[in-house]
């Protein structure tokens, strides 16, 4: 009983494609995150989705478009894929509160490696 | 300046010592702080929190946290070599967490 699973594991494609990764938590946390980890294994926020709504939309490069159905469910879809791209990519999630820190403590997946060749 | 420094290691403790992991963050806004272990190839799990200035105990592991001095750091006492892996800080503003870049520990029998 995976409390946040992502699907793929690994994901090997060609520039230029378009791929999607897809994650699903069942912690009954209201937020969902996706985060980025480089090579060199600094982990970005990209992306957050709060009851369906996007709340942190950082930096991102338009290719990149996440969907969240409902919020045990946050995918993200990538468009024509570039080498820089390869990274893995982790979903998390949480409750969205202002209360105590506990509240706030984000649970990762497993992560997706994805290698754009 | 980056928004959480750490020491990107790797530090390099014997087994049974008290390894000491340091984090510095900019933002004086900053609520929570929050220490995740990565071993190589697996996903961040969270060790413990800490919001409020002083000291944490969970069993071998101890967060210190001084908001004057914008620091925030982590003992683990008895050191193991399962201890061994990558240790992120993370800083909550608002709904975000910002992660150092880690710092890599490494325990030798």
């Amino acid at each position: 009983d995976t409390a946040v699973s992502q699907t793929p594991k690994y994901l090997v494609t060609q520039m230029g494609n378009d791929k999607s990764i897809k994650c699903e938590q069942n912690l009954g946390h209201d937020t969902m995150y996706w985060y980025k980890q480089d090579s060199k294994k600094f982990l970005k926020i990209m992306f957050s989705y709060n009851n369906k709504e996007l709340i942190i939309n950082e930096t991102v490069p338009n290719r990149f478009s996440p969907k969240s159905p409902d919020k045990a469910h946050l995918n993200l879809h990538i468009n024509s894929l570039e080498l820089g791209d390869s990274a893995v990519y982790f979903c998390a999630s949480s409750f969205r509160t202002s209360g105590g820190a506990w509240e706030a403590t984000q649970y990762f997946g497993p992560g997706t490696r994805l290698l754009v060749l | 300046q980056k928004e959480v420094e750490q020491n990107s290691g790797p530090l390099s403790v014997p087994e049974g010592a008290i390894a000491s992991l340091n984090c510095t963050y900019s933002d004086r806004g900053s609520q929570s702080f929050f220490w995740y272990r990565q071993y190589s190839g697996k996903s961040p799990e969270l060790i413990m929190f800490i919001y409020s200035n002083g000291d944490k105990e969970d069993g071998r592991f101890t967060a210190q946290l001084n908001k004057a001095s914008q620091y925030v750091s982590l003992l683990i006492r008895d050191s193991q070599p399962s201890d061994s892996a990558t240790y992120l800080c993370a800083v909550r503003n608002t709904d975000k967490l910002i992660f150092g870049t880690g710092t890599r520990l490494q325990v030798f029998p």
